[in-house]
């Protein structure tokens, strides 16, 4: 059974701090991955999405991704209160159909 | 652009009663379709997958159902409702394209079974 793993949390950064968030997967052959944020009450929206091994940056968003460690981050720089959320992990393994199996999430606080 | 729509918001069902719950999604032809259930504190669990009109997958086997009577249109159904089956439901859509599969979700609903 593929399993994707995070800390579910909360992770409490003061406001302008570097917020880590960190999602371990099971299958090896994983190939894409994805990480989502969920306000409370709200859907899922898309906030990186990274397919190689290596960062990949987007505004303050940076997606690290390690295959021989089988993990992948999210970093937020600056953080601010409105980061405050849950955080999905989502990744996509080999072969099928690939549809993501996605992690519990990891709530996130961010305080003034 | 596309969009994605996903209604009632919220629903407050009796246990043993019908549910219809309907996603469509607009600006883009033979999407892959979702439906996803999050129940509290939960992780999402899909529960079924469409890659075309009357072609569904099962995921979990429940008291649910799916369809797809269009291209752009998913319904969810159930027969008789359990407490079980409350929870956040989630609709979502994706282009196929391999690896590069991403999903794009609905606003939700809110279904609480009493």
């Amino acid at each position: 059974q593929k399993e994707v793993e995070q800390n579910s949390g909360p992770l409490s950064v003061p406001e302008g701090a570097i917020a880590s968030l960190n999602c371990t997967y099971s299958d090896r052959g994983s190939q894409s991955f994805f990480w989502y944020r969920q306000y409370s009450g709200k859907s899922p929206e898309l906030i990186m999405s990274i397919y190689s091994n290596g960062d990949k940056e987007d505004g303050r968003f940076t997606a690290q991704l390690n295959k021989a460690s089988q993990y992948v981050s999210l970093l937020i720089r600056d953080s601010q209160p409105s980061d405050s959320a849950t955080y999905l992990c989502a990744v996509t393994a080999s072969g099928g159909s690939y549809i993501p199996t996605f992690g519990r999430g990891t709530s996130l606080i961010v305080h003034p | 652009s596309q969009t994605i729509h996903q209604w009632p918001a919220t629903l407050v069902q009796p246990v043993g009663s019908p549910l219809s719950l309907e996603c469509t999604v607009e600006g883009t032809s033979n999407p892959n379709l979702y439906w996803y259930r999050q129940a509290a504190g939960r992780g999402l669990q899909l529960l079924f997958y469409s890659v075309g009109i009357g072609q569904i997958s099962s995921e979990v086997p429940q008291n649910l159902s799916a369809s797809r009577p269009q291209d752009r249109q998913f319904i969810l159904s159930s027969k008789k409702l359990l407490l079980s089956d409350s929870g956040f439901y989630l609709c979502a859509w994706s282009i196929p394209s391999g690896r590069w599969n991403i999903q794009y979700f609905g606003a939700g609903t809110r279904l609480s079974v009493l």
